[in-house]
């Protein structure tokens, strides 16, 4: 049974640019979350997410963030117009709906803006 | 609103002696508690979790942790360390919703556990 599976791992983007971050979660798990681990510091939850549906997105900046689980296909994190202060690591996690406080975390995806 | 505190940054102990990890936090009623390693570049393992029950977990790789509502803390602990155990811990709560699935964890700062021969 694959784990959480992130994509890409690592990815440089200039400021102004657009990030894309994918995340499949593991095979049963329909619940998924995105955390932000910023140098230096513990992670910090930005969006929970249910297929088609947003749970919470509390921890989201309210501009140029964005995030989607569709019906098929992985979750995707999108951050527009691509800052030096976005660069940090993005971790997905997923659970399965009966255990919803068990989470399963993906390698993350390191984003540098250059 | 729930938090965590992790009051060491950073810890550094002889191969072979005790650990413990302080971890304290704060929240309405009891959380789901847990504790995750970090190794450099990578993901998030979970060591071990507390939902309810008996107070003295037991997680993977010797590690255990103690929950005491008392003092609202969560402490991890192994009895003796290897050097394979240097890495970044962190501590993480979760809501107890009364069993229904709510996912957000908040997480501590993180402690980094240097292991010396």
């Amino acid at each position: 049974n694959a784990g959480v599976m992130q994509n890409p791992r690592h990815l440089v983007r200039r400021r102004g640019q657009e990030a894309r971050l994918r995340c499949s979660p593991m095979k049963g798990h329909s619940h998924v979350y995105w955390y932000r681990q910023l140098p230096e510091e513990g992670l910090k939850f930005m969006v929970y997410l249910q297929k088609e549906n947003i749970i919470d997105e509390s921890g989201m900046p309210k501009e140029r963030f964005s995030a989607e689980f569709p019906k098929e296909g992985p979750s995707i994190l999108r951050i527009q117009q691509v800052v030096r202060g976005d660069s940090a690591a993005y971790f997905c996690a997923s659970s399965s709906q009966d255990r919803g406080n068990e989470q399963f975390f993906g390698p993350g995806t390191r984003l540098t803006v250059l | 609103a729930q938090s965590v505190t992790q009051p060491d940054i950073h810890i550094t102990v002889s191969e072979g002696a005790s650990l413990e990890l302080r971890c304290n936090y704060s929240y309405g009623a009891t959380p789901y508690l847990f504790w995750y390693v970090q190794s450099p570049g990578q993901g998030l393992q979970l060591l071990l979790k507390y939902f309810s029950g008996d107070t003295l977990v037991q997680g993977i790789k010797g590690f255990e942790a103690e929950f005491k509502r008392s003092q609202s803390s969560f402490n991890l602990r192994k009895p003796s360390v290897h050097w394979s155990d240097a890495a970044e811990y962190f501590c993480a709560v979760g809501a107890n919703a009364g069993g229904t699935s709510y996912g957000k964890l908040t997480f501590g700062q993180g402690t980094i556990l240097t292991v010396h021969p």
